[in-house]
């Protein structure tokens, strides 16, 4: 089945240490992003990728940061230097990076700071 | 700047009732495109409708019908004779030209309907 694959589901760290979430899509899809969705907040963009070898910092960038390596792929790190990592994270992708074209999305990773 | 408002943090029904969430956006772009995306509780987020400014036809899907107006800058959602498996949140959301694919999503409206 196409789709986009997120892993782990649920994620804890210890403060101080750097996670990484995969993503990877085999939906042939050129862009890739990356979105944090907090209570009440809805969703805020952290990354997105247009195309591989190429990444743009989204909204609330600082203490993350992101490769695309492979068309596939694009993991996400959360660094010791984001100060309030817990949040659940969603991996998208589209066709390509276009105001019309449609994003779709992965079931997202939990990740909690203990 | 764009912005996307969802005044209806929560509503509860009962099965069988008509129930409506609204979504008012703001843009300066005359090119752009609307989306509604369903997250149930497993969390993922599936997408249920996209609109592009050009077109202000209404459109039903089943039950889930889709009201768009330019003039109120609105574009509501209507579930006609909600069902229990209707219970989740439900993101509006906008995209511009200008900025590619980027979504700008309102804060979400949680729906629960009750048996």
């Amino acid at each position: 089945d196409g789709g986009i694959t997120q892993s782990p589901k649920y994620l804890f760290r210890k403060e101080g240490q750097n996670v990484t979430l995969s993503c990877e899509q085999n939906l042939n899809h050129d862009a890739m992003y990356w979105y944090r969705q907090d209570p009440g907040q809805g969703l805020r963009l952290i990354y997105y990728s247009q195309i591989v070898n190429d990444f743009q910092k989204g909204d609330i960038a600082e203490g993350y940061s992101v490769s695309r390596e492979k068309k596939e792929s694009f993991p996400l790190t959360v660094t010791s230097a984001q100060k309030n990592p817990t949040a659940f994270y969603l991996c998208a992708s589209s066709i390509r990076f276009f105001s019309g074209n449609t994003i779709y999305f992965g079931e997202g990773s939990w990740l909690t700071v203990v | 700047a764009q912005k996307v408002t969802q005044a209806q943090t929560e509503i509860s029904v009962v099965e069988k009732e008509d129930v409506t969430l609204d979504c008012v956006y703001e843009t300066r772009d005359t090119t752009y495109y609307l989306f509604w995306y369903k997250q149930p509780p497993s969390g993922e987020l599936v997408f249920l409708i996209r609109r592009n400014s050009f077109d202000e036809q209404n459109e039903i899907s089943g039950r889930y019908s889709w009201n768009f107006q330019k003039s109120t800058s609105s574009f509501n959602f209507t579930i006609t004779a909600s069902q229990v498996v209707d219970s989740a949140v439900y993101f509006c959301a906008l995209s511009v030209y200008q900025a590619g694919t980027a979504l700008i999503f309102g804060k979400g409206t949680t729906l629960s309907v009750s048996s």
